[in-house]
């Protein structure tokens, strides 16, 4: 499965502030998918945004998608200690295959 | 959403042997994956899992190395067999699940941390 790229590779902001991290990929995709993962456990899956749709929110997640860019990114807003964690995007090809970036390491100071 | 175990969370094994990772659902569902995550690293897709038939291996990746075991839609097995240290890394299986909405969420297992000594 062909890996996206992601930056930044860390991140580290202060809580309150907002976290914006960016992903592309290379195929045509289906769907693009944001997972968080919290010190090396299993993956919490954040928002699904369709290949078809430009801007999807989730709480304190935005996320856009440009199918013409190949790219995608994820807003965090008002950013808390505990959204301290790697993200990961994750898109779906056409095979049905998941393919991951290479994940954003976010800290959040208190 | 689906609800996934995995057993064990973690295991120290010596190298030459094998290790079987479980896999249980709480649904029903026809696909299931197996990833592996080396330290510091992305995840890197092992195979699907096909229920009924012989495990689907992505490039680099072999029935003999890594067998698989699907006997119905709700539990699979990953057996990482004669370890080497190279194998250290975390093993997740993971879902697809098809909601309301018809979307293909995948969702994953809490992982297996795998350290071979």
């Amino acid at each position: 499965s062909q890996q996206g790229e992601e930056d930044p590779q860390a991140l580290s902001i202060q809580e309150g502030e907002n976290a914006t991290m960016n992903c592309s990929y290379k195929t045509s995709i289906n769907n693009l998918q944001w997972y968080r993962q919290n010190s090396g456990r299993g993956l919490v899956h954040l928002i699904l945004i369709r290949s078809n749709e430009r801007e999807k929110h989730s709480g304190r997640l935005r996320v856009t998608l440009d199918t013409s860019k190949k790219s995608s990114s994820l807003l965090i807003t008002a950013s808390r200690a505990a959204d301290t964690a790697s993200y990961f995007c994750a898109h779906l090809s056409n095979d049905y295959k998941l393919s991951f970036g290479a994940g954003t390491t976010v800290t959040v100071r208190a | 959403s689906a609800v996934i175990s995995q057993k064990p969370s973690r295991d120290i094994c010596q190298r030459g042997t094998s290790l079987t990772i479980q896999c249980q659902v709480d649904s029903q569902v026809t696909m299931m994956f197996w990833y592996r995550q080396q330290p510091g690293q992305s995840l890197t897709l092992i195979a699907t899992a096909n229920q009924g038939s012989e495990a689907t291996y992505e490039s680099g990746f072999v029935i003999d190395k890594f067998p698989i075991s699907r006997p119905n839609l709700t539990f699979s097995t990953l057996t990482v067999s004669n370890m080497s240290p190279e194998d250290s890394s975390i093993y997740l299986c993971s879902v697809e699940w098809q909601g309301d909405n018809s979307t293909d969420t995948q969702y994953f297992g809490p992982g297996t941390r795998l350290t071979v000594l």
